[in-house]
């Protein structure tokens, strides 16, 4: 199993972004994947999962309407985007396999890391 | 919401310790905790899901305890390579999934 997420980005406040999540090494449509976020020198923060076989969709509410989590499963590809970035979102972006059934995230990403600076 | 909490927050150990980390939640969450081992620059690391289940591939010298409110992490005999932050994950209330805020293992 990998997961190999894209490379760094240095945007502007009110710019979008959509960074991505290329996996192999197992069936992308049936597991669910997510995303995490981690702010410098901060913690981790659960963001959103999607199941990409139908598209379902579970976002932390704190994250609900700030950013759109969705997947490609021709290519097992996840996205997370943005459309106006703030300087907030500053903060290392990860992808991981979310195991539905204890809930947890076994297989993670590098780790993608976005800057948002005037 | 429930809130994660974990202790201490940092400590300083030796090769060869048994470290023994806790985690809290402000409610019972059964055994929906998972634990995360991360070190710098790196991705988290699954090492203990369902509180006590050891992930594949994940040394023996780890083990997880603990259901309700209360859980533990413990390292039998610190090795150089365990020198991290570890997290504990409330797996059990949708959508939040809840991380702790980290207990820092470093050297004495």
């Amino acid at each position: 199993v990998q997961l190999v997420q894209s490379g760094a980005e240095v945007k502007k406040p009110g710019e979008s972004l959509k960074i991505s999540c290329k996996t192999s090494g197992y069936s992308f449509s049936g597991d669910w994947i997510g995303w995490v976020r981690q702010r410098p020198g901060k913690g981790l923060e659960w963001m959103g999962i999607i199941y990409p076989g139908d598209s379902d969709t579970q976002y932390n509410p704190s994250f609900q309407g700030q950013v759109i989590i969705s997947a490609d499963k021709s290519i097992g590809t996840a996205y997370l985007q943005w459309s106006r970035l703030q300087a907030s979102d500053t903060a290392i972006y990860y992808c991981a396999r979310w195991i539905g059934l204890w809930h947890y995230f076994d297989y993670w990403g590098q780790g993608t890391l976005v800057i948002v600076s005037s | 919401d429930i809130q994660m909490t974990q202790s201490p927050s940092s400590l300083s150990a030796s090769v060869g310790d048994r470290v023994t980390l806790t985690c809290r939640a402000s409610q019972s969450i059964g055994t929906y905790v998972s634990w995360y081992q991360q070190k710098p620059g790196k991705a988290p690391k699954l090492l203990i899901y369902a509180a006590s289940t050891l992930q594949s591939g994940v040394p023996s010298r780890f083990s997880g305890s603990g259901s309700g409110t209360d859980f533990t992490l413990t390292i039998s005999s610190l090795q150089p390579e365990d020198f991290a932050t570890y997290y504990c994950q409330d797996s059990f209330t949708n959508p939040l999934y809840t991380f702790g805020p980290g207990s820092k293992v470093d050297i004495k």
